[in-house]
């Protein structure tokens, strides 16, 4: 069973630029989790979708940020107009549901570097 | 609102020897999740071991093991038998019982390094 994917794993772009990062979930899985990782510090939340609904957004800033669960494809996490503050290691988790015993299964992360 | 603390940003240990990497905590809530990943170099976030605050036994996982002092909101890990792959950036991270509250907290980490 493979685990949570993620892509690109390394991904730069210049100011002003958009990004893509992906996630495709463990099999069986429907319930993604996005955290950012700024440098030297532990993971932040920032959202919490399941297949066409976005559940929990109050940790994604509310500008140039957003994301999606499509019903067929993997998560995506979208940023316009970057800058240099969202430099950052995104990872993504997925669990097979929300109940707080659900293990969350992380990807390997995208490391987003802006110039 | 919960806080993870580590006061601990780096810690040493020879291989073959044990160490422990400390962590608190601070929540209002008497029933509570908490867990210990391990990030390699590799930057994968890997589970090592988990803990239920209603659970008075401290868990293990092999060479893995934990002394949860509830009252003190304390829970470190203890690695035995240090091997060089468990260098890695080790985080403690909290969750809430409650089922609407998906989000884990996490302390800022702690760098294992071990010395051959």
């Amino acid at each position: 069973n493979a685990g949570v994917m993620q892509n690109p794993r390394h991904l730069v772009r210049r100011r002003g630029q958009e990004a893509r990062l992906r996630c495709s979930p463990m099999k069986g899985h429907s319930h993604v989790y996005w955290y950012r990782q700024l440098p030297e510090e532990g993971l932040k939340f920032m959202v919490y979708l399941q297949k066409e609904n976005i559940i929990d957004e109050s940790g994604m800033p509310k500008e140039r940020f957003s994301a999606e669960f499509p019903k067929e494809g993997p998560s995506i996490l979208r940023i316009q107009q970057v800058v240099r503050g969202d430099s950052a290691a995104y990872f993504c988790a997925s669990s097979t549901g929300f109940l707080s015993y659900n293990e969350q299964f992380f990807g390997p992360g995208t490391r987003l570097t802006v110039l | 609102a919960q806080t993870v603390t580590q006061s601990q940003p780096e810690m040493s240990v020879q291989e073959a020897e044990t160490v422990t990497l400390s962590c608190t905590y601070d929540t209002s809530e008497s029933d509570y999740y908490l867990f210990w990943y391990k990030q390699p170099p590799s930057r994968q976030m890997i589970l090592v071991i988990r803990q239920e605050a209603y659970k008075q036994q401290n868990a293990t996982e092999n060479r893995f093991s934990v002394n949860f002092q509830k009252a003190a909101k304390s829970f470190s890990l203890k690695i035995s038998d240090s091997q060089l792959g468990d260098a890695a950036m080790y985080f403690c991270a909290y969750r809430s019982p409650s089922d609407s509250n998906y989000q884990l907290i996490w302390g800022a980490g702690t760098k294992l390094i071990i010395k051959p």
